[in-house]
């Protein structure tokens, strides 16, 4: 069965630079969610989207931005990054129509290393 | 303000049985959701409870009480490859996560 696919899976940028980062959801699920994890840290939700419309906001700096496409595919982008910013970022998709909006499937995650 | 308390450890015996405990205090509620995630890899989903009572997958099962909120993930007959975090996660208007338990499994 298809999974949620995330690319790059590993990234390193210098402070102060900028990095997208991108999520392709499992096909026909209808919301996808950005998370941050920190090392021995639990995931942090930051952004979700529900049929290409901004449903949630969670922790997101205002250095981040976020969006999804038509074809459902959604794009993090982070700019002016910071050391703090280094971290796992894991994307996830869930069938909210189904009603089982909280069985989210996630992708391998992008590891991003600021140096 | 929004919380989940859940233990940050638990070690158990391959074999037996361990009961992951979680606390909530959040404004809303759409239900409580268990996840698994190995290091270095990714949550995988493991159960969900909108409702009071017990969910049975397999070997794991979730336990959920609103009045009291309260949930609890069992695992049962454990094994090696049960050696993982585990999160409990609240949905109100956001996607809120736990510390994470940490599972220890001695043979």
């Amino acid at each position: 069965a298809a999974g949620v696919i995330q690319s790059p899976r590993h990234l390193i940028k210098e402070k102060r630079e900028t990095a997208t980062l991108k999520c392709y959801p499992i096909p026909r699920h209808d919301t996808v969610y950005w998370y941050q994890q920190g090392p021995g840290q639990d995931p942090q939700f930051l952004i979700s989207f529900y049929e290409k419309m901004q449903s949630d906001k969670g922790s997101i700096p205002d250095r981040f931005s976020a969006q999804q496409f038509s074809d459902y595919h959604s794009e993090l982008n982070m700019s002016s990054l910071e050391l703090g910013d280094s971290a796992l970022y894991f994307c996830a998709s869930s069938l909210v129509a189904s009603g089982r909006s909280n069985e989210q499937f996630f992708g391998p995650g992008t590891r991003l290393t600021v140096l | 303000g929004q919380s989940l308390e859940q233990p940050s450890e638990v070690t158990a015996v391959e074999g037996a049985i361990v009961q992951i405990n979680c606390t909530y205090q959040t404004s809303g509620f759409y239900g409580l959701s268990w996840y698994q995630q190995h290091d270095g890899g990714a949550p995988t989903f493991l159960s969900y409870n909108a409702l009071d009572g017990l969910e049975e997958t397999g070997r794991f099962s979730s336990f959920l009480s609103r009045s009291d909120s309260y949930g609890y993930l069992l695992l049962q007959e454990l094994q090696m490859k049960d050696s993982a975090s585990y999160f409990c996660a609240v949905r109100d208007d956001k996607i809120i996560f736990g510390k994470g338990t940490r599972l220890h499994i001695l043979p």
